[in-house]
């Protein structure tokens, strides 16, 4: 799976939009981008994933430059439970093989 | 999404004994699951992949004699840690691989397992 770089930490104002940046310069042509978030003491949370379009559901947007080196997750209006860290991922759809976590972005939500 | 569920969420054991974690895919078929370790304040480190029916495969540097693993069946997986010891104390976390669906393949997670071995 290709590699992806991450700030490692983030803040954001409740209520305001939180704008979460991943670079994946090497990434291929059937890998997809993939988004998750692990809150403190627990299992990562699936969140969103995407090829090369822009992706929305009720949790975030996933927005994919058109080289598709880099993304960025959004999550429209940030909420204290927000506060996580959250992991960008590479894959092929459907890989056989198990995900592979860098050290994501740890997002903190401030009030 | 798919839920994936562990048990116990927490478990004491002491030295030398050994714990068993299971995890369960409560709303798909799982043919692929897959156990991660988390120590504190680090990433999730994937330890095995195990698929129904077959002997897991382990990642290098994962005792398979130390971290038995079974996939008897399409929504069940366990991970037992046999002589636990101090250092086991972790974080487990099990996911499974949703079959081709709406989501397409995608891994869901469990809630987690903390063991603590005294």
């Amino acid at each position: 799976d290709a590699k992806t770089t991450q700030p490692p930490s983030m803040d954001c104002a409740e209520g305001r939009a939180a704008n979460l940046p991943c670079n994946h310069s090497t990434i291929s042509g059937n890998e997809y981008v993939y988004w998750y978030r692990q809150i403190h003491s627990q299992g990562p949370q699936y969140i969103i994933h995407g090829l090369k379009n822009n992706e929305t559901n009720e949790m975030a947007s996933l927005i994919i430059t058109e080289d598709r080196k880099s993304s960025t997750l959004i999550l429209p209006h940030a909420t204290l439970r927000d506060t996580a860290v959250y992991y960008c991922i590479v894959r092929v759809e459907g890989g056989a093989d198990g995900l592979t976590f860098g050290k994501g972005t740890h997002l903190i939500i401030q009030p | 999404g798919a839920v994936v569920s562990q048990h116990p969420s927490r478990v004491i054991c002491k030295s030398g004994t050994s714990v068993k974690i299971e995890c369960r895919s409560l709303d798909f078929q799982a043919t692929t699951m897959f156990w991660y370790r988390q120590f504190p304040k680090q990433s999730l480190m994937l330890m095995a992949t195990s698929n129904e029916g077959s002997k897991a495969t382990y990642e290098q540097g994962v005792e398979k004699d130390k971290f038995l693993i079974n996939h008897a069946s399409l929504t069940l997986s366990t991970l037992t840690v046999t002589s636990a010891h101090p250092e086991d104390s972790s974080f487990y976390i099990c996911s499974a691989r949703e079959p081709r669906g709406i989501s397409g393949n995608t891994i869901y997670f469990g809630e987690g397992s903390w063991l603590t071995v005294v």
